[in-house]
């Protein structure tokens, strides 16, 4: 068990439809990542939030969206979900804002988009 | 803008050596090594800071060139257990938070 807590492990969706992801950082770490990995493109950066605020943008579709709450879990929420965005999405937690002392990744959502 | 590494994939016999590399066509300012096993999660294996030493993990070591802006991951005495998929990762340049992977280099590692 890595610390960083991820739920569902697995969904399955119609296109169209809009899902959240969920995730709960280790202890004591303030950051949060989304990334996306899929068969054709690889590991693809998301976002990161940093105590609550948005630190860094990659290529997040405007579709995508995320937050952290007040208690460090952050939420990604994918809408008009299509066929393409089936990937598995994975959250990552560091202590600091540049991860200088590494990621600590969680075990993964695999979304499938019917 | 994506780091590439090269090779793409290596297939080792347990106990020989490996490099794999990872350059980019801008500044780095931090490289992040990771190991993936098919399935599962990256592990963060270590990171690579401009003007900062040579890193190890276990057997496994790396090196950042900030001229070549490259960065070299070494698997000596490789193990089974090395099997996976390596990235990089970094953030593009000082002061900026944009982070990008690699594209990937698979390791396989036999008996």
């Amino acid at each position: 068990d890595s610390g960083v807590t991820q739920t569902p492990k697995h969904l399955i969706t119609a296109t169209g439809q809009r899902v959240t992801l969920r995730c709960s950082p280790r202890s004591g770490d303030l950051s949060v990542y989304w990334y996306q990995q899929s068969l054709d493109q690889g590991l693809q950066f998301l976002i990161q939030y940093y105590n609550g605020e948005e630190r860094a943008k990659g290529n997040i579709l405007e579709r995508f969206s995320a937050q952290q709450f007040p208690d460090l879990h952050s939420e990604l929420n994918l809408s008009s979900l299509e066929l393409g965005d089936s990937a598995l999405y994975f959250c990552a937690s560091s202590v600091g804002g540049q991860a200088n002392y590494g990621y600590t990744f969680g075990s993964g959502t695999r979304l499938t988009v019917v | 803008q994506q780091p590439v590494q090269s090779p793409q994939a290596v297939i080792l016999r347990e106990g020989e050596d490996a490099v794999i590399n990872c350059s980019s066509s801008k500044a780095l300012y931090s490289v992040h090594w990771y190991r993936q096993k098919h399935g599962e999660a990256p592990v963060f294996l270590m990171i690579l800071l401009k003007g900062g030493e040579q890193m190890r993990h276990e057997k496994i070591s790396a090196s950042f060139n900030e001229k070549k802006q490259q960065s070299s991951l070494y698997l000596t005495a490789s193990q089974l257990s090395y099997s996976g998929t390596y990235f990089c990762g970094t953030y593009l340049t000082s002061g900026t938070y944009k982070y990008i992977f690699g594209t990937g280099t698979r390791l396989k590692v036999l008996a």
